[in-house]
């Protein structure tokens, strides 16, 4: 069964500390995976798109990264305003549905 | 504002009943998503649609049913409503049919009393 699992679910960090997020995944084929930002009571937010091992993507404070099997969100020298749940979704190949993990639920304090 | 407009985004109703939700995708896009999200399951996708044709299914119940219309906006029927179909219901759209990128709109919260 394709599945998605995130970790930490929550994660607590006072503003610089810089951390990493990890996304593992199990899937039959792999099209592309993304990351998304999930703010409380909003809709998540696209933030990157992965499509092979060694690919790095980068926005601001975050980078992502990509293995055959994990991927990893580097948040350098967090934010108050960067404290948001972060979720990771896999497109499976020969399969039109993304498949979203639970999300890390990220706070950072000032 | 990611251009994906839903309403209601609140809607508040009792066992048994029908609800219906709207959603109008960015303009230009072709793809119509919906997704639940609920505290103990996360999001989960319940059916695609594109240009007005069923894309892909998901985990989606015999209760609910879509639609996409000629003007492509959507809507999600849910019916003999039980307590467990509270949640947070998202549209989403996209350009193209096969894509990970979408867009979602701030979503429509169902409580069932």
């Amino acid at each position: 069964e394709d599945q998605v699992t995130q970790s930490p679910e929550a994660l607590r960090l006072q503003e610089g500390e810089s951390s990493s997020l990890n996304c593992s995944y199990t899937v039959s084929g792999l099209r592309g995976l993304f990351w998304y930002r999930q703010d409380p009571g909003k809709g998540p937010e696209f933030l990157f798109t992965l499509y092979s091992a060694g690919e790095e993507k980068e926005k601001e404070r975050l980078k992502a990264t990509l293995t055959k099997k994990e991927s990893f969100l580097h948040i350098t020298a967090p934010k108050p305003e960067d404290s948001a749940t972060y979720l990771c979704a896999v497109l499976i190949q020969g399969a039109q549905k993304l498949v979203f993990g639970q999300g890390t639920r990220l706070t950072i304090n000032p | 504002d990611s251009g994906v407009t839903q309403t209601p985004k609140h809607l508040i109703t009792a066992t048994g009943q029908r609800v219906t939700l709207r959603c109008s995708p960015r303009s230009g896009d072709l793809s119509v998503y919906w997704y639940q999200q609920s505290l103990d399951q996360g999001l989960q996708f319940l059916i695609q649609y594109y240009n007005g044709e069923e894309r892909a299914k998901g985990n989606i119940l015999e209760r609910f049913s879509a639609q996409q219309f000629p003007d492509l906006h959507s809507e999600l029927n849910l019916s003999s409503l039980e307590l467990g179909d509270s949640a947070l219901y998202f549209c989403a759209s996209s350009v193209g049919t096969y894509t990970g990128e979408l867009f979602f709109g701030e979503g429509s919260r169902l409580t069932v009393l």
